[in-house]
Protein backbone atom coordinates (compact mmCIF):
# COMPACT_ATOMS: atom_id res chain seq x y z
CA UNK A 1 0.00 0.00 0.00
CA UNK A 2 1.56 3.35 -1.00
CA UNK A 3 0.11 5.78 1.43
CA UNK A 4 1.32 8.70 3.14
CA UNK A 5 -0.86 10.11 5.68
CA UNK A 6 -0.48 13.84 6.59
CA UNK A 7 -2.02 15.67 10.20
CA UNK A 8 -3.08 18.24 10.53
CA UNK A 9 -5.23 19.30 7.59
CA UNK A 10 -4.70 22.68 8.63
CA UNK A 11 -2.85 24.79 11.13
CA UNK A 12 -3.12 28.38 12.48
CA UNK A 13 -0.02 29.90 14.16
CA UNK A 14 0.67 32.81 15.22
CA UNK A 15 4.03 35.00 13.92
CA UNK A 16 6.94 33.62 15.41
CA UNK A 17 5.76 30.51 16.27
CA UNK A 18 6.17 26.91 15.54
CA UNK A 19 4.11 25.07 13.59
CA UNK A 20 4.50 21.68 12.87
CA UNK A 21 3.45 19.76 10.55
CA UNK A 22 3.50 14.96 10.94
CA UNK A 23 3.48 12.04 8.25
CA UNK A 24 3.62 8.57 8.76
CA UNK A 25 4.17 6.36 6.02
CA UNK A 26 3.58 2.63 5.29
CA UNK A 27 5.72 1.43 2.89
CA UNK A 28 9.17 0.51 3.83
CA UNK A 29 10.35 0.55 0.70
CA UNK A 30 10.19 4.65 0.59
CA UNK A 31 13.81 6.19 0.05
CA UNK A 32 13.21 10.11 -0.33
CA UNK A 33 11.08 12.11 1.52
CA UNK A 34 10.65 15.61 0.17
CA UNK A 35 8.39 18.40 1.37
CA UNK A 36 6.84 20.94 -1.04
CA UNK A 37 5.20 23.93 -0.01
CA UNK A 38 2.01 25.41 -2.76
CA UNK A 39 1.23 28.95 -2.55
CA UNK A 40 -2.12 30.03 -4.42
CA UNK A 41 -2.42 29.50 -7.65
CA UNK A 42 1.07 28.38 -8.19
CA UNK A 43 2.91 24.53 -8.56
CA UNK A 44 4.29 22.80 -5.35
CA UNK A 45 7.88 23.90 -4.99
CA UNK A 46 10.56 21.91 -3.34
CA UNK A 47 11.39 22.92 0.29
CA UNK A 48 13.32 20.29 1.85
CA UNK A 49 13.88 16.66 1.38
CA UNK A 50 15.37 13.33 3.53
CA UNK A 51 16.81 10.63 3.16
CA UNK A 52 16.24 7.78 5.79
CA UNK A 53 19.75 7.02 6.56
CA UNK A 54 19.72 10.94 8.54
CA UNK A 55 17.08 11.47 11.48
CA UNK A 56 16.98 15.32 10.88
CA UNK A 57 18.07 17.76 8.14
CA UNK A 58 17.97 20.88 9.02
CA UNK A 59 18.00 24.66 5.93
CA UNK A 60 17.32 27.69 7.51
CA UNK A 61 14.01 27.83 9.71
CA UNK A 62 12.82 24.77 8.12
CA UNK A 63 13.79 21.37 9.75
CA UNK A 64 12.64 17.75 8.85
CA UNK A 65 12.52 14.85 11.70
CA UNK A 66 12.57 11.63 10.67
CA UNK A 67 11.64 8.76 12.61
CA UNK A 68 12.21 5.17 10.62
CA UNK A 69 11.13 2.97 12.55
CA UNK A 70 8.15 4.81 13.63
CA UNK A 71 7.21 5.29 9.88
CA UNK A 72 7.14 9.15 10.47
CA UNK A 73 8.77 12.18 9.42
CA UNK A 74 7.86 15.49 10.47
CA UNK A 75 8.28 19.11 9.24
CA UNK A 76 8.90 22.22 11.90
CA UNK A 77 9.11 25.60 10.74
CA UNK A 78 10.57 27.61 13.54
CA UNK A 79 9.77 31.57 13.90
CA UNK A 80 6.74 31.49 11.35
CA UNK A 81 6.33 34.18 9.53
CA UNK A 82 3.37 35.59 7.41
CA UNK A 83 4.82 34.38 3.93
CA UNK A 84 4.94 30.97 5.23
CA UNK A 85 1.42 30.82 4.76
CA UNK A 86 0.54 27.94 2.28
CA UNK A 87 -0.16 24.56 1.80
CA UNK A 88 2.32 22.04 2.51
CA UNK A 89 2.78 18.56 0.75
CA UNK A 90 4.64 15.49 2.43
CA UNK A 91 5.75 13.35 -0.05
CA UNK A 92 7.70 9.66 -0.94
CA UNK A 93 9.35 8.17 -2.99
CA UNK A 94 11.53 5.17 -3.83
CA UNK A 95 14.61 5.77 -5.59
CA UNK A 96 15.15 9.10 -4.83
CA UNK A 97 13.66 11.82 -6.70
CA UNK A 98 13.71 9.95 -10.12
CA UNK A 99 10.38 8.51 -9.61
CA UNK A 100 6.84 9.41 -9.31
CA UNK A 101 6.08 11.02 -5.80
CA UNK A 102 3.21 9.70 -3.52
CA UNK A 103 2.24 12.94 -1.97
CA UNK A 104 0.24 13.38 1.35
CA UNK A 105 -3.13 14.83 1.72
CA UNK A 106 -1.92 18.68 2.46
CA UNK A 107 -1.43 21.07 5.35
CA UNK A 108 -3.31 24.62 4.97
CA UNK A 109 -1.15 26.54 7.70
CA UNK A 110 -2.04 30.47 8.07
CA UNK A 111 0.13 32.50 10.53
CA UNK A 112 -1.40 35.48 12.05
CA UNK A 113 0.43 38.33 11.90
CA UNK B 1 9.86 31.27 -12.84
CA UNK B 2 10.28 27.57 -12.16
CA UNK B 3 11.46 26.48 -15.64
CA UNK B 4 8.18 24.44 -16.41
CA UNK B 5 6.29 26.04 -18.76
CA UNK B 6 2.71 24.97 -19.41
CA UNK B 7 0.13 26.08 -21.33
CA UNK B 8 -2.51 26.82 -21.13
CA UNK B 9 -2.94 28.16 -17.74
CA UNK B 10 -6.71 28.19 -17.45
CA UNK B 11 -9.51 26.14 -20.02
CA UNK B 12 -13.02 25.69 -20.23
CA UNK B 13 -14.65 23.29 -21.77
CA UNK B 14 -18.24 21.66 -22.08
CA UNK B 15 -18.31 18.07 -21.09
CA UNK B 16 -17.91 15.41 -23.59
CA UNK B 17 -15.32 17.65 -25.55
CA UNK B 18 -11.56 16.78 -25.98
CA UNK B 19 -8.26 18.95 -24.48
CA UNK B 20 -4.79 18.86 -24.72
CA UNK B 21 -2.60 19.96 -22.39
CA UNK B 22 1.19 21.20 -22.69
CA UNK B 23 4.12 20.99 -20.63
CA UNK B 24 7.69 22.39 -22.18
CA UNK B 25 10.07 20.89 -19.11
CA UNK B 26 13.05 22.63 -17.61
CA UNK B 27 16.21 22.70 -19.53
CA UNK B 28 17.92 19.75 -19.29
CA UNK B 29 15.60 17.56 -17.70
CA UNK B 30 14.64 14.13 -19.54
CA UNK B 31 11.93 13.19 -16.91
CA UNK B 32 8.23 14.62 -17.12
CA UNK B 33 5.40 14.00 -14.72
CA UNK B 34 1.80 15.04 -14.95
CA UNK B 35 -0.05 15.22 -12.12
CA UNK B 36 -3.69 15.87 -11.10
CA UNK B 37 -4.71 17.98 -7.55
CA UNK B 38 -8.37 17.91 -7.42
CA UNK B 39 -9.81 19.24 -3.41
CA UNK B 40 -10.86 15.86 -2.71
CA UNK B 41 -7.87 13.55 -4.42
CA UNK B 42 -5.43 16.05 -3.63
CA UNK B 43 -2.21 15.01 -5.81
CA UNK B 44 -2.50 12.44 -7.71
CA UNK B 45 0.42 11.01 -10.22
CA UNK B 46 -1.03 10.48 -13.69
CA UNK B 47 1.95 9.47 -15.44
CA UNK B 48 5.31 9.61 -16.28
CA UNK B 49 7.72 9.85 -19.58
CA UNK B 50 11.63 9.34 -19.88
CA UNK B 51 13.44 10.50 -22.84
CA UNK B 52 10.16 9.81 -25.01
CA UNK B 53 9.39 6.63 -23.36
CA UNK B 54 6.56 5.78 -20.84
CA UNK B 55 8.04 5.12 -17.21
CA UNK B 56 5.34 4.65 -14.62
CA UNK B 57 1.70 4.65 -14.97
CA UNK B 58 -0.62 5.60 -11.95
CA UNK B 59 -3.92 6.85 -12.02
CA UNK B 60 -4.78 7.39 -15.10
CA UNK B 61 -7.78 7.39 -17.07
CA UNK B 62 -8.05 5.68 -20.31
CA UNK B 63 -9.69 8.59 -22.14
CA UNK B 64 -6.46 10.40 -20.58
CA UNK B 65 -3.16 9.93 -22.96
CA UNK B 66 -0.21 11.33 -23.25
CA UNK B 67 3.32 11.81 -24.99
CA UNK B 68 6.66 12.93 -25.44
CA UNK B 69 8.28 14.11 -28.19
CA UNK B 70 11.58 14.42 -29.19
CA UNK B 71 12.33 17.59 -27.87
CA UNK B 72 10.91 16.49 -24.68
CA UNK B 73 8.32 19.07 -24.61
CA UNK B 74 4.94 16.36 -23.22
CA UNK B 75 1.41 16.90 -24.20
CA UNK B 76 -1.75 15.75 -21.91
CA UNK B 77 -4.45 14.82 -23.71
CA UNK B 78 -7.82 14.55 -21.77
CA UNK B 79 -11.46 13.35 -24.22
CA UNK B 80 -14.79 12.52 -23.54
CA UNK B 81 -14.66 15.20 -20.59
CA UNK B 82 -16.90 14.58 -17.70
CA UNK B 83 -17.10 17.38 -15.20
CA UNK B 84 -15.52 15.24 -11.96
CA UNK B 85 -12.25 15.77 -14.73
CA UNK B 86 -12.04 19.37 -13.74
CA UNK B 87 -9.40 20.08 -11.31
CA UNK B 88 -5.43 21.35 -11.53
CA UNK B 89 -3.28 19.66 -13.77
CA UNK B 90 0.10 19.92 -12.69
CA UNK B 91 3.47 19.07 -15.04
CA UNK B 92 6.89 18.18 -13.31
CA UNK B 93 10.11 17.71 -14.48
CA UNK B 94 13.58 16.11 -12.66
CA UNK B 95 17.29 15.65 -14.24
CA UNK B 96 17.28 12.14 -14.26
CA UNK B 97 16.04 9.10 -12.64
CA UNK B 98 17.42 7.95 -9.55
CA UNK B 99 19.37 10.80 -8.92
CA UNK B 100 18.46 12.98 -5.52
CA UNK B 101 20.07 16.60 -6.38
CA UNK B 102 17.39 18.33 -7.57
CA UNK B 103 14.33 16.83 -6.85
CA UNK B 104 11.11 17.98 -9.00
CA UNK B 105 10.38 21.15 -10.53
CA UNK B 106 6.79 21.85 -11.18
CA UNK B 107 5.03 24.42 -13.81
CA UNK B 108 2.02 26.68 -12.22
CA UNK B 109 -0.66 23.95 -14.08
CA UNK B 110 -3.33 24.05 -16.42
CA UNK B 111 -6.79 24.64 -14.31
CA UNK B 112 -9.57 22.69 -16.37
CA UNK B 113 -12.89 23.71 -16.00
CA UNK B 114 -15.30 21.21 -17.45
CA UNK B 115 -18.98 22.72 -17.48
Amino acid sequence: QQQVKQSPQSLIVQKGGISIINCAYENTAFDYFPWYQQFPGKGPALLIAIRPDVSEKKEGRFTISFNKSAKQFSLHIMDSQPGDSATYFCAASFGAAGNKLTFGGGTRVLVKP
Amino acid sequence: DSGVTQTPKHLITATGQRVTLRCSPRSGDLSVYWYQQSLDQGLQFLIQYYNGEERAKGNILERFSAQQFPDLHSELNLSSLELGDSALYFCASSARQGLEVYGYTFGSGTRLTVV
